[in-house]
């Protein structure tokens, strides 16, 4: 299964964009790259899936090289209400849903 | 009507309790998972099932039972469950399964705690 890393947390501030890194270095040829936002006691929420190049909807883009062994979640101007785990997914090939551990994004006033 | 829902939304049992949760979604989804989420850790995939059929079990002890009695509805039956078995149990669906990693829309959670 691919396996994916992130940053464990991050820091902003309101109005800034916000970029999420996430390495996949295994990425196999069939996989997407999937994020999701989750608040505290609640389900995860699906931000934005890509496949390669850019992907953008009106809360997110989602960048990938054309290796795709990486990709970058980009929050434009972020508001306290931002403030979340954000988790990034590579199905693995296996169409298993493995999430990683998270990056913990705060909002600063 | 894109909502996944669940019940209870709390649970607290003793360990030889047996309850069960449920999950209902009307979006026509073919795909539905459970899934167990401790504090401060991502959720981990526990059962998926496509067209009603379980294709995925991730070596989930046996105390743990999903039932899929129609497209609609997924059923956790717990029995004998330990106090390290509490935790916030997700349920989800998508679109279709086995093809490729579909969206999958998440329930609120049912909060599970065993006493």
């Amino acid at each position: 299964l691919a396996k994916t890393t992130q940053p464990i947390s991050m820091d902003s501030y309101e109005g800034q964009e916000v970029n999420i890194t996430c390495s996949h270095n295994n990425i196999a040829t069939n996989d997407y790259i999937t994020w999701y936002q989750q608040f505290p006691s609640q389900g995860p929420r699906f931000i934005i899936q890509g496949y390669k190049t850019k992907v953008t909807n009106e809360v997110a883009s989602l960048f990938i090289p054309a290796d795709r062994k990486s990709s970058t979640l980009s929050l434009p101007r972020v508001s306290l209400s931002d403030t979340a785990v954000y988790y990034c997914l590579v199905d693995g090939g296996s169409y298993i849903p493995t999430f990683g551990r998270g990056t913990s994004l705060i909002v600063h006033p | 009507d894109t909502e996944v829902t669940q019940t209870p939304k709390h649970l607290v049992m003793g360990m030889t309790n047996k309850k069960s949760l449920k999950c209902e979604q009307h979006m026509g989804h073919r795909a539905m998972y459970w899934y167990k989420q401790k504090a401060k850790k991502p959720p981990e995939l526990m059962f998926v099932y496509s067209y009603e059929k379980l294709s995925i079990n991730e070596s989930v002890p046996s105390r743990f039972s999903p039932e899929c009695p129609n497209s609609s509805l997924l059923n956790l039956h717990l029995h004998a469950l330990q106090p390290e078995d509490s935790a916030l149990y997700l349920c989800a669906s998508s679109q279709d399964w086995a093809r490729r990693l579909y969206e999958q829309f998440f329930g609120p959670g049912t909060r599970l705690t065993v006493l």
